[in-house]
Order: C-alpha cells, then structure tokens, then sequence
C-alpha cells in the first residue's frame, strides 16, 4: 500500500519563529489532508489539498503531486499551535480509497 | 449546522463490559469510518462502511464490531472490553460523490479497567 512519510517527527519552537513540515508520499493521489491534532486529541481539518496552494491564515499548504510530496507553513507560530500534525492521502487503486496516515510532527511552540 | 457527533467523550468502564460508541453526523455522507489511534501515535483504520448494510474491516485488526442501518449512524461495538482495548476511537465520514476530504468526530476516549 501507499506509504506517507512525515518530516520532522518532532519540532519545538519559539513563538513568533515560522516552520515547514513536510509529508512524502510512495504514490499517486487522489485526496491529501493536513490535520492538526490539539492536546485534548480532536482531530481539526486544516487543508483538503491533492493538488496546488492554499492558504489559511497563518497558515498555507502545497502539494507538488508529480514530485509526490506536500508542504505544509506554519508563519509567526503561537503556543495555541502546539500538537501534532498529520497528513493523510488516499490513492483510489491502493487500499480501497481509504484515508492512510503518516506518523505526525509533534509540535511545541514556547512562549 | 452540519457535523459529525461523537459519544460519549471519555469512558471509563470494567473489564469484560458490553461497550457502544455512538457516531452521527448529518452531513448526508454516505462513507463512514472508524478510526483507532493509542496516545502520541498514529491512525489505524479499523473499519469502514460505503452505504447502508455495506461494512468492511480496515487494515488494523479490531475486535469490535459496525453496523450501518442508517446512513446518518455508525456505532461501533465492543462485546467484551478488555485493558488492550484502551485507546482513542475516532470517527469520520466523506461524500464519495464530491470526492471531498474526510471530516472527523472529537473522538472517545477509552479507558478499561
């Protein structure tokens, strides 16, 4: 099956410093999604990307789908960005078109 | 307002219980997923439904249980709990017919004692 790599697992910064977290991936893909999972464990749709940029806020996404690889910046971070960040994909002739996860980036942003 | 409800929150609960977690949403999805996640680590489908009466078992094995009557619900059922059982539990739906991305629960969290 697809497999989603994540970079790095763990990062820690100050507040006001910006990030890049990056997500590979083994396949082709119809759907990729960047989530962030908050301390309290609620799983928050951040970015709905197979392909392009999108920017949100402090925070903007591309995914480069012929290189098989996303990028997700996080500018002028604050301790409420704190968590882990995941990205998920589907790949429709892989494992029946199902969300597959990489590992996640735990990030702590001090204050 | 559209969404997907999950619960209960937090379960505490003995082992050897009958357990139902209750998932919803009201969003018309005719997908519907679970998803078993132990604390710090990632997600692991357990299983999936594509419509009412359809449900699959995912890649993590999983002694629970779906069912799908409905197409707004998909409890999953635990018959016996056991201490291996503890983890988060959550939920998630998608249009097959937008190819839209996937929308999750908050999540229950279990405990067996």
């Amino acid at each position: 099956g697809i497999q989603v790599e994540q970079s790095p697992p763990d990062l820690i910064l100050q507040e006001g410093a910006n990030s890049t977290l990056r997500c590979n991936f083994s396949d082709s893909v119809n759907n990729l999604q960047w989530f962030h999972q908050n301390p309290w464990g609620q799983l928050i749709n951040l970015f709905y990307i197979p392909s392009g940029t999108k920017q949100n806020g402090r925070l903007s996404a591309t995914t480069v789908a012929t290189e098989r690889y996303s990028l997700l910046y996080i500018s002028s971070s604050q301790t409420t960005d704190s968590g882990v960040y995941f990205c998920a994909v589907v790949n429709y002739g892989g494992s029946q078109g199902n969300l597959i996860f990489g590992k996640g980036t735990k990030l702590s942003v001090k204050p | 307002e559209a969404d997907i409800y999950q619960t209960p929150r937090y379960l505490v609960i003995g082992t050897g219980k009958k357990i139902t977690l209750e998932c919803s949403q009201t969003m018309g999805h005719d997908k519907m997923y679970w998803y078993q996640q132990d604390p710090g680590m990632e997600l692991h489908l357990i299983h999936y439904s594509y419509g009412v009466n359809s449900t699959e078992k995912g890649d993590l094995s999983s002694e629970s249980t779906v069912s799908r009557i409905r197409t707004e619900h998909f409890p999953l059922t635990l018959e016996s709990a056991r201490p291996s059982h503890t983890s988060q539990y959550l939920c998630a739906s998608s249009d097959s017919g937008t190819g839209g991305g996937y929308t999750f629960g908050s999540g229950t969290r279990l405990t067996v004692v």
